[in-house]
């Protein structure tokens, strides 16, 4: 089954800091997503990608920035951390033969304080 | 805009018995549906495809599709407790790789 990889699993961040969270995939998949899910609801699209150097916005990329600089490695980038992002975050990759299935990392828990 | 509707929110049904959830587009170029299961603090998984009309069916789960409609449905026989789970409902157009989720159906199996 396809891997994804993320890192950190949980991370505590303050109101104003940076936050960087990152995904990496050994699939060789082309696209590439960033979601995030709050308590009891679905997934809401943040950036994706198509392959290497590039980046699109999702529904809600304000506030977020995404970084591809390869094949293998997808960021997602929050400047200026607010308690508003504070989520569960998922990477995701698809793009294989069925029909751009998507393969989700285990999720990275963040807290804005 | 929510692009992808899905009922009910939540739904408990019998060990052994059926379980019917329902997904809608408001986006009339989408092409593709998936049904993904998501357990408790774990992530999702991808349960069913399905990418023309008619119905599909793998074991206990059967999955229709109405393209006119843009209307999907998915059947649980025989449910089971370790079924419970929120099932997420997932479309994209052919033509672009924009996945868009509905906010899911949590689903709760009593033994």
């Amino acid at each position: 089954e396809a891997a994804v990889t993320q890192s950190p699993r949980n991370k505590v961040a303050v109101t104003g800091g940076k936050v960087t969270l990152s995904c990496n995939q050994t699939n060789n998949h082309n696209n590439m997503y960033w979601y995030r899910q709050d308590t009891g609801h679905g997934l809401r699209l943040i950036h994706y990608s198509y392959g290497a150097g590039s980046t699109e916005k999702g529904d809600i990329p304000d506030g977020y920035k995404a970084s591809r600089p390869s094949q293998e490695n997808f960021s997602l980038i929050l400047e200026l951390a607010t308690p508003s992002q504070t989520s569960v975050y998922f990477c995701a990759s698809g793009g294989g033969q069925r029909k751009n299935t998507l393969y989700f990392g285990a999720g990275t828990r963040l807290s804005v304080l | 805009q929510q692009k992808v509707q899905q009922s009910p929110e939540s739904l408990i049904v019998p060990e052994g018995g059926m379980a019917s959830l329902n997904c809608t587009s408001s986006d009339r170029n989408v092409d593709y549906f998936w049904w993904y299961r998501q357990h408790s603090g774990k992530s999702p998984k991808m349960l069913m495809s399905i990418f023309s009309n008619g119905e599909k069916e793998e074991g206990r789960f059967t999955v229709h599709l109405n393209k006119a409609s843009l209307h999907t449905s998915l059947h649980i026989r025989d449910s089971q407790p370790s079924d419970s789970a929120l099932y997420l409902c997932a479309a994209s157009r052919s033509s672009n790789n924009r996945i868009f989720f509905g906010d899911g159906t949590q689903l709760v199996v009593k033994p």
